[in-house]
This record gives C-alpha cells, structure tokens and sequence, in this order.
C-alpha cells in the first residue's frame, strides 16, 4: 500500500499568515498520462470533507484562490496565502494512484 | 450533486447492518463511487470502492466481511456491513469517483455489546 505521511503546523497561526503543510507519498505518484494523482481535502469541524486540490495543483471550483498545491512525484505541498477564519479544521492528503486509495494522517490548522 | 447516507445505528459485535447512499443531480450509472469511513477522532480511512460497471475492491480490513453494491435504476449505493467488530465503529461517508468532489453527510455506525 501507498503509505502518506503528512507534516505538522505551528499552531496555532496568526490570522493573515500564510502556512505550507507538507505531504509525502512512499511511491510516486505520478502517472504515464502526466498526471500526478495527489489530492488535498479540508474537513472542517463537523463536516465533511471538502476537496480543495486534484492532481497536485488544480484548484477544485469554487476553492479559494489562496489555496495552491505543488509538488514533485512523492514530495508536496499545499500552500495557504493568509489563512482566514474559515480555513480552521483538519487537512488531509490522499492518492488516487493505486487502491487501496491512501489518506495522510491530516494536519490540524488552528488560528490565534 | 447530492449523496444522502442512511441505515445507521447501533449493532452488537458479529451483527450485520446494510447502510444506503441516494444519490442525485448527476448521471449516477456513469460514476464509480466509494465509501470511506472515519472513527471517532480519527482520520479519514478509505473502505471500498465501485466502478460504474460493478467491479469491486476492498480494504483489507473489511474484505469478506463488506459488501459494496449499486442499484442504478434506483440512483443507489449500498454497503453491508457483516461481521461487525468494535474497530468498525465510525462515519461512514459517500463519495463520488474522479477525485473525491462530492462527498454525503456520513452515517454513524456504532459496533458495542
């Protein structure tokens, strides 16, 4: 199995700030057709997840513009350019590589 | 887009339990979906999935004992819960194929004697 590790954030962050959390995938996940199959999700406290970015950096509609995602073929970032009250819960990682389909452990934004 | 979880609730350990997810505002016979659960404070563990042909995979944890099956005419997933352990006991929530962009609202399940 694709096994993702997901970094930590200094919490809790001033408003305003902009924060990375870091992904990491034990394969690749870059795929023949170009793609690179990493997904970020945000669950927010009593909700369900909610995708933010598809295939390392294409924002899903409707998501923030402060919300980028980048990366290499097992290494990534999601990268939140001054982080807002509504951007508080738990983010997660996730490959569409292979199943069985993998989650990072998330990675808890808390704001000051 | 709409995915609407039920069939919840309380069971004992070894019971079985069959949870549904309606769904609508797309073609839903053209979309592989899955289930993916989440235990109480804990992160977000993928279950099964099905394509939009019917073929079928599973977590290991809950391979022989889940059921993962649809009902096109009716704009519906199933999943049955067989065997149920205390480990089982999370949100089971719905999702759409492609990327994960539609998600339910999830469906409690507790497993306890």
């Amino acid at each position: 199995d694709i096994v993702m590790t997901q970094g930590a954030l200094p919490n809790p962050v001033p408003s305003g700030e902009s924060v990375s959390i870091t992904c990491r995938s034990s394969k690749s996940l870059l795929y023949s057709d170009g793609k690179t199959y990493l997904n970020w999700y945000l669950q927010r406290p009593g909700q369900s997840p909610q995708l933010l970015i598809y295939w390392m950096s294409t924002r899903a509609s409707g998501v923030s513009d402060r919300f980028s995602g980048s990366g290499s073929g097992t290494d990534f970032t999601l990268k939140i350019s001054g982080v807002e009250a509504e951007d508080v819960g738990v983010y997660y990682c996730q490959q569409g590589l292979e199943f069985p389909r993998t989650f990072g452990g998330g990675t808890k934004l808390e704001l000051k | 887009v709409q995915l609407v979880e039920s069939g919840g609730g309380l069971v004992q350990p070894g019971k079985s339990l069959k949870l549904s997810c309606s769904a609508s505002g797309f073609t839903f016979s053209s979309y592989g979906m899955h289930w993916i659960r989440q235990a109480p404070g804990k992160g977000l563990d993928w279950v099964a999935y099905i394509s939009s042909s019917s073929g079928t995979v599973y977590a290991d944890a809950v391979k022989g004992r889940f059921t993962i099956s649809r009902d096109n005419a009716k704009n519906t997933l199933y999943l049955q819960l067989n065997s149920l352990k205390s480990e089982d006991t999370a949100i089971y929530y719905c999702a759409r194929s492609g990327y994960l962009r539609y998600w339910g609202q999830g469906v409690m399940v507790t497993v306890s004697s």
